[in-house]
């Protein structure tokens, strides 16, 4: 079983449509949990960044930890076409540990 | 946010030839930095973790003399890949945390594509 689970899509959504993306992982050990956003041919761009159950709002986005199931979530609310990219789920262990484990990324496009 | 910037954004080279890839920290000091690399449609792969005037930690799989890494400061790292072949060509990115910050949050660069003729 890989230790972070994330369904590559594509997933395609109508321009103020509320985007869901999910990730599973597999050990309770991990503590951190993290939302990438990347455009094409660019580096990483963190998006939102949470070590707690709950929710954790920004803006039009959401990322919602719940670690008694181990899955995390990132709500893209009022979506728009700048928001197309592949959103990458990563994980790490409690204390200094900054090694990530990744999710493979989803593709999103919303459509105009 | 803290800001890491990646030189150079692309590069294409020889078969054979070497090509270094510089990763800074542009406003922060960064004890560690991360290189990945990371194919079309693909995830990032960890290839390994930079320390700061220490050997660089490799993943399993990854050719230490094939991809020197140095981190001769706090604010640099540079990832050399040697006679580089068309099997090299990727897209290589680097990443780094404030030494400061006892979180997990990381900084990404821009990335470098390498194109291996």
């Amino acid at each position: 079983q890989k230790e972070v689970e994330q369904d590559p899509g594509p997933l395609s959504v109508p321009e103020g449509a509320i985007v869901s993306l999910n990730c599973t992982y597999s050990n309770s050990a991990f503590q951190y949990f993290m939302w990438y956003r990347q455009y094409s041919r660019k580096g990483p761009e963190l998006l939102m960044y949470t070590y707690s159950s709950g929710n954790k709002e920004d803006g039009r986005f959401t990322a919602q930890v719940d670690k008694s199931s181990k899955y995390i979530s990132l709500f893209i609310r009022d979506s728009q076409p700048s928001d197309s990219a592949t959103y990458l789920c990563a994980i790490s262990r409690a204390g200094n540990n900054r090694k990530l484990i990744w999710g493979l990324g989803t593709s999103l496009a919303v459509n105009p | 946010g803290a800001v890491v910037s990646q030189h150079p954004s692309r590069v294409i080279c020889k078969s054979g030839t070497s090509v270094k890839i510089e990763c800074r920290s542009l406003d922060f000091q960064a004890t560690t930095m991360f290189w990945y690399r990371q194919f079309p449609k693909k995830s990032l792969m960890l290839m390994a973790t930079s320390n700061e005037g220490s050997k660089a930690t490799y993943e399993q799989g990854v050719e230490k003399d094939k991809f020197l890494i140095n981190h001769a400061s706090l604010t640099l790292s540079t990832l050399t890949v040697t006679s580089a072949h068309p099997e090299d060509s990727s897209f290589y990115i680097c990443s780094a945390y404030p030494t400061s910050a006892n979180t997990g949050e990381l900084f990404f660069g821009e990335g470098s594509r390498l194109t291996v003729l």
